[in-house]
């Protein structure tokens, strides 16, 4: 059971607009900024979001992130087939001091 | 570019101790700006934090396996460890090490992973 919820599965057309949630609470996503990872088929993953809504170079902008409250979203505007993959949201957790994972959206492209 | 890679068996019995090693290499592992964490992922799993360290020695433990990990840090190599005992079939997964700032920012970058299987 993981700390942040996020849907199990999410799929889209090439072309299309997809966004994934991430659902937390006051110690986690509340209070501090939220972090996302794209984790492509027998890789590590890799940061794809940072601090809520910025992006590490080469992250192409069709990706975007946002917060309220103790919610956060994935955008992926513009859908590739390479963007196929597992998405996962991260928060720091003030209660755990250390940093907490959602379970994973498994993005298919159809 | 600073790179890490993790290092060690793939292959530890039951009870045993898992011990791993992260060796970071393109810049200094006693910056004070980053922690260094291992995360692992069970296979077809999500990702669990398990550890970070500051270059000081300083650890911070997940509560759920706090009772059973040591991570340790050996600035003269660049290198950091993570040891954890009494495994079982649970532990196995894909163990990955990774650079966190200190205002956090998330992981980055990681290493490729190292499958570690507890089996008899």
């Amino acid at each position: 059971q993981s700390v942040l919820t996020q849907p199990p599965s999410a799929s889209g057309t090439p072309g299309q607009r997809v966004t994934i949630s991430c659902s937390g609470s006051s110690s986690n996503i509340g209070s501090n900024t939220v972090n996302w990872y794209q984790q492509l088929p027998g890789t590590a993953p890799k940061l794809l979001i940072y601090s809520n809504n910025q992006r590490p170079s080469g992250v192409p902008d069709r990706f975007s992130g946002s917060k309220s409250g103790t919610s956060a979203s994935l955008a992926i505007s513009g859908l590739q087939s390479e963007d196929e993959a597992d998405y996962y949201c991260e928060a720091w957790d003030d209660s755990l001091n250390g940093p907490v994972f959602g379970g994973g959206t498994k993005l298919t492209v159809l | 570019q600073l790179q890490v890679q993790e290092s060690g068996p793939g292959l530890v019995k039951p009870s045993e101790t898992l011990s791993l090693t992260c060796t970071v290499s393109g810049g200094s592992i006693s910056s004070s700006s980053y922690y260094w964490g291992w995360i692992r992922q069970p296979p077809g799993k999500g990702l669990e934090w398990i550890g970070n360290i500051y270059y000081s020695g300083s650890t911070y433990y997940n509560p759920s396996l706090r009772s059973r990990v040591t991570i340790s840090i050996d600035t003269s190599k660049d290198q950091f460890s993570l040891n954890l005992s009494s495994v079982t079939a649970a532990d196995t997964a894909v163990y990955y090490c990774a650079r966190g700032e200190v205002v956090w920012n998330g992981f980055d970058p990681w290493g490729q992973g190292t499958l570690v299987t507890v089996s008899s």
